[in-house]
């Protein structure tokens, strides 16, 4: 199995951009997607195969793909932003994976 | 519209087995792989396995592959996961997901919350 790594957690102002990387080798190869989830509730997907973003996202939601790295920033960011974000994948067997999450404060 | 209802809380003793259920309506049941992931009190997202409900197949994480069976019932567009052997530290709501409109988990069950204590 492999791994995604996300830093843990990532504070921003509001009206801030917020960047949240994700590593993991199978990225070279691989989409990735972003969900956010708030307490209590069930993910939802933010940004699906590296850059699209699914209809009823709002545009401030993006996502970028460079080599092993994938980012999703979050542009103007609006206090209804702060929630657990996490990436996933997966590899050519079928495997899934998600990445270790990362908490978003509004500060 | 798109929907996965699972059914409510569960505790179960340590040792025994659970069966989670999900089902589905408004989409093709068949055509779409049904995901099952789990998520710890206070921990992150971890991916169980899927299941081709048109064939049966599945695939399992590593982590459960001697311990989880994924089945589905056509005929209810229903799927279930049944983990065994539950120990303490499988205590988790576990969701059902599956990529419908959009590649990835666009969907998602509400989550069942299994209790393992004695």
């Amino acid at each position: 199995s492999y791994e995604l790594t996300q830093p843990p957690s990532v504070s921003v102002s509001p009206g801030q951009t917020a960047r949240i990387t994700c590593s993991g080798d199978a990225l070279a190869k691989q989409y990735a997607y972003w969900y956010q989830q708030k307490a209590g509730q069930a993910p939802d997907l933010v940004v699906s195969k590296d850059t699209e973003r699914p209809s009823g996202i709002p545009e401030r939601f993006s996502g970028s793909s460079s080599g092993t790295t994938v980012t999703l920033t979050i542009s103007g960011v609006q206090a209804e932003d702060e929630a657990d974000y996490y990436c996933q994948s997966s590899d050519s067997s079928g495997t899934y994976v998600f990445g270790t999450g990362t908490k978003v404060t509004v500060l | 519209q798109v929907q996965l209802v699972q059914s409510g809380a569960e505790v179960k003793k340590p040792g025994a087995s659970v069966k989670v259920s999900c089902k589905t309506s408004g989409y093709s049941f068949t055509a779409y792989y049904m995901h099952w992931v789990r998520q710890a009190p206070g921990q992150g997202l971890e991916w169980m396995g899927w299941i081709n409900p048109n064939t049966g197949g599945t695939n399992y994480a590593l982590n459960f592959l001697h311990r989880v069976t994924l089945t589905r019932d056509t005929s209810i567009r229903t799927a279930y996961m049944e983990l065994t052997g539950l120990r303490p530290d499988d205590t988790a709501v576990y969701f059902c997901a599956a990529g419908i409109r959009y590649p990835g988990f666009d969907f998602w069950g509400q989550g069942k919350l299994v209790t393992v204590s004695s």
